[in-house]
């Protein structure tokens, strides 16, 4: 079982609509969740964190945590089709691993106009 | 401005050489990290160091080398043994904080290496 998976996608959405992405983690200790975005070509950006419970907004990004059903997701308001991008989750390890990051292999989303 | 620097951005190596990336970070990070991203895939961790001096192996450490002489500093050599080194190459570093806030991981713009 990998640590963090997510939907490979793609996911499409009409611009304007609301995208939905979703990510699950298999260690149920973990505390620290980070969602990035990362163009074609380019490095990852970080564009959310999440530590507690519930939701985090930020602009036109809202990420969402559910630690007992060990779940990260990530909605994107008013999608531009310059979101158009691969979203990678990432979870912190804790205790033992706490300096290791664990992505997932990433969700595409193609926001179309 | 504080960030990560990696370079070459671009680099061509012929088989059975050993090529060296930079990576340089002036954001105060203890952790460093090197990952190595294919072509629609995700990321996998090559190396990473907690401190200056130290460094521990990730899923992919065969045929690559590190040092972590000063703390801003973690070049990645990717040697002759790498069978296949064509790829993106991406450092990164992270701070320690207290729980629960532990710190994010950044990244800098990456290497793309390419064996001809």
């Amino acid at each position: 079982q990998k640590e963090v998976e997510q939907n490979s996608g793609p996911l499409s959405v009409p611009e304007g609509a609301i995208a939905s992405l979703n990510c699950t983690y298999s260690d149920r200790g973990s505390q620290s969740f980070f969602w990035y975005r990362q163009y074609s070509g380019k490095s990852p950006e970080l564009i959310m964190s999440i530590y507690s419970n519930g939701d985090k907004e930020d602009g036109r990004f809202t990420a969402q945590l559910n630690k007992a059903s060990q779940y990260v997701s990530l909605l994107i308001r008013d999608s531009q089709p310059s979101d158009s991008a691969t979203y990678l989750c990432a979870v912190r390890g804790h205790v033992w691993n706490f300096n290791k990051f664990y992505f997932g292999s990433g969700t595409k989303l193609n926001v179309k106009p | 401005d504080g960030g990560i620097t990696q370079s070459p951005k671009y680099l061509f190596r012929k088989e059975g050489q050993n090529v060296t990336l930079s990576c340089e970070q002036n954001l105060n990070h203890d952790a460093m990290y090197w990952y190595r991203q294919d072509p629609g895939q995700g990321l996998r961790l090559i190396y990473y160091s907690q401190i200056v001096n130290d460094f521990q192996k990730g899923d992919i450490a065969e045929g690559y080398s590190v040092s972590r002489e000063k703390k801003e500093s973690f070049p990645l050599t990717v040697t002759s043994a790498q069978k296949n080194p064509t790829a993106f190459y991406l450092c990164a570093s992270s701070t320690y904080r207290d729980y629960p806030n532990t710190g994010e991981l950044f990244f800098g713009e990456g290497s793309r290496l390419t064996v001809l």
